[in-house]
């Protein structure tokens, strides 16, 4: 089974401050996919950045960023320059096909604020 | 681009009743849709995948009897809350996709059942 675990419950940083968030997983596969997803209070689920597993290249989206290790299966998140904005749930997601089926398998979550 | 609304947003209804949820994607032909379930500060779980004009497959634990899904379309899904009780209450959220595209969300629906 994959399971994947945040181990931060919450994180607090100031305006303008770097912040990592950890997410870990278990997988026997070789090729999947790993995605970051924030939810504000609205609710609502905003895909913030994904990885390929087969691509060594960490990926990159503006302010966010993230740091895949394959070997250690660890897949965390980098917020550069925190905005007021960026205080949210965020969770760490693993996806892989089942049978023609994917889904995907959330972690616990992390509530991160930004404080002014 | 990548929409998909969801239908409504808060709904609360009287214990017995059965409650319609309807996911849409707006700009994009929906493949895959996806129910999940969200209790207040957890996690998503996922109820069940829906391939347009297949039957749902449902995850285990989750009650097909109780939590219908219909996907007639390539634009829309509906998840049917049939004589809903209290222990329903909760946040419903979909998603879609096309191909193996990432899943896109919808906004979620409260569902509070007196």
């Amino acid at each position: 089974a994959q399971t994947v675990t945040q181990s931060q419950p919450e994180m607090s940083v100031q305006e303008a401050e770097t912040v990592t968030l950890s997410c870990t997983y278990d997988t026997s596969e070789s090729n999947y996919y790993l995605f970051w997803y924030k939810q504000p209070p609205s609710r609502q689920m905003i895909l913030v950045i994904r990885q390929e597993a087969y691509k060594q290249q960490n990926a990159t989206e503006n302010r966010f960023s993230v740091n895949f290790q394959k070997a250690a299966k660890s897949f965390s998140l980098k917020i550069s320059d925190s905005q007021l904005g960026d205080t949210a749930m965020y969770f760490c997601a693993f996806m892989k096909q089942i049978q023609g089926a994917q889904k995907l398998v959330f972690g616990q979550g992390t509530r991160l604020t930004i404080n002014p | 681009g990548a929409v998909v609304s969801q239908h409504p947003s808060w709904v609360i209804c009287k214990s017995g009743t059965s409650v319609k949820i309807e996911c849409r994607s707006l700009d994009f032909q929906a493949t895959t849709m996806f129910w999940y379930r969200q209790f207040p500060k957890q996690s998503l779980m996922l109820m069940a995948t829906s391939n347009e004009g297949s039957k749902a497959t449902y995850e285990q634990g989750v009650e097909k009897d109780k939590f219908l899904i219909n996907h007639a379309s390539l634009t829309l899904s509906t998840l049917t809350v049939t004589s809903a009780h209290p222990e329903d209450s909760s946040f419903y959220i979909c998603s879609a996709r096309f191909g193996f595209q990432p899943q896109h969300f919808g906004d979620g629906t409260r569902l509070s059942i007196l």
